[in-house]
């Protein structure tokens, strides 16, 4: 497609149930990046993947978090056991380049709006 | 952690004034971006200035990058209602993957 795909669009989970959040990226796009964005915050770094190679996963908050790529295209970000500080809006960035190597921005996904109820 | 600091949070103005969004961050960078997002949807590329570039201009945007001062400005000349949204900073970290946002200034355009 033209754009960086994700869904679904919203999800309303019960605490402690585990949701998967799906990205499908831009095709032929080297870079894949997860971000968190709480409510009237700027987007907070999860994690990025080369391909299918998760080369940072710095920013993911805790062992419930877990973010795979397996065939460096399509990218799953999942969270177990969900608690209610975990709603937040999950967006996905896609990018041609190795962040830094040319002048590219990122490509984003409108994102998935997780609640936690 | 969010790195950047936009200023002001909030900016109202009438449509064909200009706009002025200041970010601050406090880490050496590779590159610096600024993002748009309206209200519940997706971030969208405006415009990246690299650290050794010092103004850059895309139609009615105008970037400045003062790294001695860890600080940019975006400008938006002759304001329309359509660019009312928030507007993000975001620094790349030399030798880092990861892009670091600031929490955004709203601009609200009044027709």
């Amino acid at each position: 497609g033209a754009g960086v795909s994700q869904s679904p669009r919203y999800k309303v989970a019960k605490r402690g149930q585990d949701v998967a959040l799906r990205c499908d990226p831009i095709s032929g796009h080297v870079s894949l990046f997860w971000y968190q964005q709480a409510l009237g915050q700027g987007p907070e770094f999860l994690t990025y993947f080369q391909n299918e190679a998760q080369l940072d996963k710095s920013g993911l908050p805790s062992d419930r978090f877990f973010a795979e790529r397996p065939e460096g295209s399509v990218s799953t970000l999942k969270i177990q056991r969900t608690q209610q500080e975990d709603s937040a809006v999950y967006l996905c960035a896609s990018s041609l380049a190795i962040p830094g190597s040319v002048n590219y921005g990122y490509t984003f996904g409108s994102g998935t709006r997780l609640t936690v109820v | 952690s969010q790195q950047g600091e936009e200023d002001p949070q909030a900016l109202s103005i009438q449509e064909g004034e200009n706009a002025t969004m200041n970010c601050s961050y406090k880490t050496s960078i590779n590159n610096l971006q600024w993002y748009r997002q309206n209200s519940g949807r997706g971030l969208v590329h405006l415009i990246l200035i690299r650290s050794n570039e010092r103004e850059k201009h895309s139609g009615r945007l105008r970037v400045t990058l003062d790294t001695s001062k860890k600080s940019s400005s975006l400008l938006i000349t002759a304001s329309r209602a359509a660019d009312t949204a928030s507007y993000f900073c975001a620094t790349l970290g030399a030798g880092s993957y990861q892009l670091t946002f600031g929490k955004g200034t709203k601009l609200s355009v009044i027709p």
